[in-house]
This record gives structure tokens, sequence and C-alpha cells, in this order.
């Protein structure tokens, strides 16, 4: 089984600033296989990345992933006040499927 | 616009089976080759994957919990249903179903888009 771990568990950043969340990976996920979510309270998981790069449908282009093998990057170049919630990442390389343990970001 | 609505009681008994339904609208569940899965999360934890069905009717199930779980499809409905055997408190969670991604190309895997509201179920006498 893949485990992912990300770091930091928590984020305090102010709106404007630069967000980087990063999600490590306990063996190397092939063909980039890495999908990026964000959770907001009560709301289910909203996907933002896949394939370690690719923006989902209406994602803004602030967000953006990178990364390969056993490390990957979340980066939210300038926060807006709807970033503030938990992200998580997820490997889809091999079966289990698992996610990380999540990063909450706050504002600061 | 996909949707996805999961269904089902709220509160199960420990040592019974949970058994939930997402309505697929929106889209034809059957029509290409995408991945339908199930994910939990606990009540204030991370995200569990559960177990997929493949749109040809294959199933993949997570280790953990392979030995209790079935997932199904019914295409004249457009659902897909799970159902969770000999439960206990540790399966108290929300339960969200969603739709497995496809690039252009047409490879289709389980990262997942879009997911339903997700439902939370109780396991409690």
């Amino acid at each position: 089984e893949i485990v992912l771990t990300q770091s930091p568990g928590t984020l305090s950043l102010s709106p404007g600033e630069r967000a980087t969340l990063s999600c490590r990976a306990s063996q190397s996920v092939s063909s980039s296989y890495l999908a990026w979510y964000q959770q907001k309270p009560g709301q289910a998981p909203r996907l933002l990345i896949y394939g370690a790069s690719s923006r989902a449908t209406g994602i803004p282009d602030r967000v953006s992933g990178s990364g390969s093998g056993t490390d990957f990057i979340l980066t939210i170049s300038s926060l807006e006040p709807e970033d503030f919630a938990v992200y998580y990442c997820q490997q889809y390389d091999s079966s289990p499927y698992t996610f990380g343990q999540g990063t909450k970001l706050e504002i600061k | 616009q996909l949707q996805l609505q999961e269904s089902g009681p709220g509160l199960v008994k420990p040592s019974e089976t949970l058994s939930l339904t997402c309505t697929v609208s929106g889209g034809s569940i059957s029509s290409s080759s995408y991945y339908w899965g199930w994910i939990r999360q606990p009540p204030g934890k991370g995200l569990e994957w559960i177990g997929s069905i493949y749109h040809s009717g294959s199933t993949y199930y997570n280790p953990s919990l392979k030995s209790r779980v079935t997932i199904s499809v019914d295409t004249s409905k457009n659902q897909f249903s799970l159902k969770l055997s000999s439960v206990t408190a540790a399966d108290t969670a929300v339960y969200y179903c969603a739709r497995g991604g496809c690039l252009w190309s047409g490879e289709c895997r389980n990262w997942f888009d879009p997911w339903g509201q997700g439902t939370l179920v109780t396991v409690s006498s």
C-alpha cells in the first residue's frame, strides 16, 4: 500500500500570500497518478488537480500542481478567502487508492 | 451536468449490513468507460477509498474491507450500490459516491470527480 504523508499539518497564511503544500509517497507513484482535492466544512471534496499537474475544469490558474515520483507539491500563488480549507492528495496508481491525511490551510 | 446522490439509512445497528445507493443523473452510468467509487470519511478524520466498480461490472475493493464489501450496479435505474456487512462503530462515517476520471485519450482511472454530497451513517444500537 502506498502511504501518502502531507505536510505541514496546518498552514497559517494571509490572503494574497503564496501557499505551498507537500505530499510525499512511500514509494514511487508511476505516471504521476496523483490528484489533489479541496474540502470545506460540511462539503464533499472537490477535485483540483489530476495527473499531478492538470487542473480540473473550472479551477483557477492560481492553483497549480507539480512533482513526480515520490514528491508532489500543490501551490496556490495568491490566496483568496475561498481557498482556506483542507487539502488532500490521493494516489490512483495502485490499489488500494490512498489519500494523505490532509493539510488544513487557515487564515492567519 | 453530472450529479450523484447517496441515499440509505442513517442509522445501522452493530453486526448488521450497511446498504447505500448512489443515483446518477445528467448522464448514463453505462455509456462510457468510467469507474464509479465509494469513499468514506469518519467524523473529523481523513478519506478512505472503499472500492470501485467499472462500467463493465468489474469490482475493485480496498483489501482492508474486501471481506465485508460488495459494490454492484443497476444500469436500468442508473444507480450503483454499496453493501458493508458486519458493521461496527468504526464504520461510522460520511459515505460518498463519486465518478472516476478519464483523460481525453480515453484512459480512465480512479481519481474522483464529481462527488455526491455524502451521507452520514452512524453505527449504534
